[in-house]
């Protein structure tokens, strides 16, 4: 079965400081991997995801993770926080014939002018 | 532009007083799902539908039950609400099941109290 772990419920940054966000999962197939934001009275919005190739995976508003198989993770970064980048974010995974994704319990990033 | 719409998105009701969340897609997806938020549990699905008239359960089916008549709609309806049922809940789509890799696409959100 699989499972996302993402350490850290809170997050806080100041503008302009890296961001790293972690989640590591554990599957018995290659899985696909996905982020997920949810800004402050939104739905989800798709952040990245990896399904094969590349293991480092761009995604929108400058966001990139990288996928390590031997460290069974999946960390979210961004090199330079913004006031907006302040959100809750949901690493997922989906894998051997679901038909849905699991989520981590999420981790809300507060970032500090 | 693709969407996902629910409705409604803020909702106040009473225990046992019967309830109708909507969700609509107009990507043409074959499959649908509802999903619940709860604080420090992330996002669970309560049940999924391949296609038209076929539906199973998710992980947290208790006391929701689905439907699938036509394809862009699939409503939550919940029969008799209790207050454990207090929760944000989104409706999700995609064009293949979650295990392809594709991106699903989540709705905004249905936040449901129930006193």
């Amino acid at each position: 079965a699989q499972s996302v772990t993402q350490l850290g419920s809170h997050v806080s940054v100041s503008e302009g400081a890296l961001v790293l966000l972690r989640c590591n999962y554990s599957s018995s197939v290659p899985p696909y991997l996905f982020w997920y934001v949810q800004y402050p009275n939104q739905g989800l919005q798709l952040l990245l995801k990896y399904t094969t190739g590349a293991t480092l995976v761009k995604g929108i508003n400058g966001f990139e993770a990288e996928f390590k198989k031997s460290e069974t993770s999946f960390h979210l970064t961004k090199p330079s926080a913004h006031m907006s980048d302040a959100a809750e974010y949901f690493c997922a995974v989906s894998a051997d014939s679901s038909y849905k994704l699991i989520f981590g319990s999420g981790t809300r990033l507060l970032v500090r002018p | 532009e693709a969407q996902v719409t629910q409705n409604p998105r803020y909702l106040i009701t009473v225990t046992g007083k019967k309830l109708t969340v909507t969700c609509s897609q107009n990507m043409n997806h074959e499959y649908m799902s509802w999903y619940r938020q709860d604080p420090g549990l992330g996002l669970r699905q309560i049940y999924y539908s391949m296609n038209v008239e076929v539906t199973d359960k998710g992980d947290v089916p208790e006391g929701y039950k689905v439907s699938r008549k036509e394809k862009r709609n699939f409503p939550l309806i919940l029969e008799s609400p209790s207050p454990n049922q207090t929760s944000l809940y989104f409706c999700a789509s995609s064009s293949t099941a979650a295990y392809s890799g594709n991106t699903i696409y989540f709705g905004e959100g249905s936040w449901l109290t129930v006193v």
